[in-house]
């Protein structure tokens, strides 16, 4: 069984430009999660999808940040514009229908200049 | 509010010695709690849970837990430490179907 994919890998930006981050869950996955996990913290829930609607998105930053699920299946998850602050890694995750089985991708590390 | 605190952030271990990597919780409901390993440059990965069942809790790689209710703890230890356990490990907690919290981490090293 395929992982948890996601892309790019590494992004090297400068402050004010935007970025976008992809994720494709596991195959039949109805939530997906993104992550932020900035260099010597946990991971951070940005955003919770059930299907292609939103369940939690109270810790995104909306004015800078959006996020996407169309169909169900794959992600974006957006920044414009970018901030020295967003260095981070974001990871994706996705879950058969439960918290506790959360699967994650390895990661999109994020620096800004 | 629930959150968790991972006592170290970082702990050096020789090879084949114990390892205790401390979590105490804090949760104004029964908790479920969690631990991940997360290898360089990987996403994480679920060693163990607790969603009350077994206090004990076994998981993969020869890692288990306690919950201790009595201490808010749920302290992660495996008898005899290898080297290909060094990573960093992350408590969480969670409950119903809520997000889970995560702690800040605790970087562990393998002293051959």
């Amino acid at each position: 069984e395929a992982g948890v994919a996601q892309s790019p890998r590494y992004k090297i930006i400068e402050k004010r430009q935007s970025v976008a981050f992809w994720c494709n869950p596991i195959s039949g996955h109805a939530t997906l999660y993104w992550y932020q996990q900035i260099l010597g913290q946990g991971p951070k829930l940005l955003i919770q999808f059930q299907n292609n609607g939103v369940v939690d998105d109270s810790q995104l930053p909306k004015d800078r940040f959006s996020a996407e699920r169309l169909k169900g299946v794959d992600s974006t998850l957006k920044i414009q514009p970018a901030k020295l602050e967003d260095s981070a890694v974001y990871l994706c995750a996705s879950s058969p229908g439960t918290v506790y089985e959360q699967y994650f991708g390895p990661g999109t590390r994020l620096t800004v200049t | 509010a629930q959150s968790v605190t991972q006592l170290g952030s970082h702990v050096s271990v020789s090879e084949g010695a114990l390892v205790l990597l401390r979590c105490n919780y804090s949760s104004s409901v029964p908790p479920y709690l969690f631990w991940y390993v997360q290898y360089p440059n990987q996403g994480l990965q679920l060693l163990l849970k607790y969603t009350s069942a077994a206090t004990l809790v076994k998981g993969i790689n020869g890692f288990e837990a306690e919950f201790k209710k009595s201490e808010t703890s749920f302290h992660l230890t495996k008898p005899s430490a290898h080297m290909s356990d060094a990573a960093e490990y992350f408590c969480a907690v969670g409950f119903g179907n809520e997000k889970l919290t995560f702690g800040t981490g605790t970087r562990l090293t393998i002293i051959p």
